[in-house]
């Protein structure tokens, strides 16, 4: 089945660094983009970030945009986000999720930019 | 940047009867929207895109409306699998997607 499955949070000091990964299986990684997406403790749910299906773009929220950095290894069907330059308020719960628009050719259908599948998310901590 | 106004905040309703929740954007994002429910501990889920559109495998109770700046979802005849968290998001002018703040639907 379509399975996500983020890996990576953990305690960390203020300025500190941190790499979450995203395991995709049960589809073909390499045909779809992907975000993260984070909720912070007693917070609704914000978007962070989003890669396209090839890595050849991506884009951040204001609040993290020159700190984070999304990427993507198509051929371990894997998604990263490295976060740098960690403040409290980035104490969240991470997700990693699918795009619905399939991409293939340079073409993508079927719509996009919202998520069909989530994982579970991945706790990141940033405290002294 | 368009925000997404969810209402209301909480909502009581009771087993069976019908919940109505509602999300405002600040600009119109044509029928660029999504519906996604979350409970604590799990992911969250894709119910309803392109503003009535129902995902897959979501049961037909779940219904959404709406376009330009006013959406509604809809559920009829509450389940208890129905209690949970509900978002709102807009993909129509971004960066950034941005999210409602959420409706908590809560047993009456």
């Amino acid at each position: 089945q379509v399975q996500l499955v983020e890996s990576g949070g953990g305690v960390v000091q203020p300025g500190g660094s941190l790499r979450l990964s995203c395991a995709a299986s049960g589809f073909t990684f390499s045909n779809y983009g992907m975000h993260w997406v984070r909720q912070a403790p007693g917070k609704g749910l914000e978007w962070v970030s989003f890669i396209r299906y090839d890595g050849s773009d991506n884009y951040y929220a204001d609040s993290v945009k020159d700190r984070f950095t999304i990427s993507r290894d198509n051929s371990k069907n894997t998604l990263y986000l490295q976060m740098n330059s960690l403040r409290a308020e980035d104490t969240a719960l991470y997700y990693c999720a699918k795009d619905k628009g399939f991409c293939t050719g340079g073409m993508c259908i079927g719509g996009a930019y919202y998520m069909d599948v989530w994982g579970k998310g991945t706790t990141v901590t940033v405290s002294s | 940047e368009i925000v997404m106004t969810q209402s209301p905040a909480t909502l009581s309703v009771s087993p069976g009867e019908r919940a109505t929740l509602s999300c405002r954007a600040s600009q119109s994002v044509s029928s660029n929207l999504a519906w996604y429910q979350h409970k604590p501990g799990q992911a969250p889920r894709l119910l309803i895109y392109g503003a009535s559109t129902r995902a897959t495998g979501i049961p037909a109770r779940f219904s959404g409306s709406g376009s330009a700046t006013e959406f509604t979802l809809s559920i009829s005849s509450l389940q208890s699998e129905d209690f949970a968290v509900y978002y709102c998001q807009q993909y129509n002018n971004w960066p950034p997607i941005t999210f409602g703040q959420g409706t908590r639907l809560q047993i009456k």
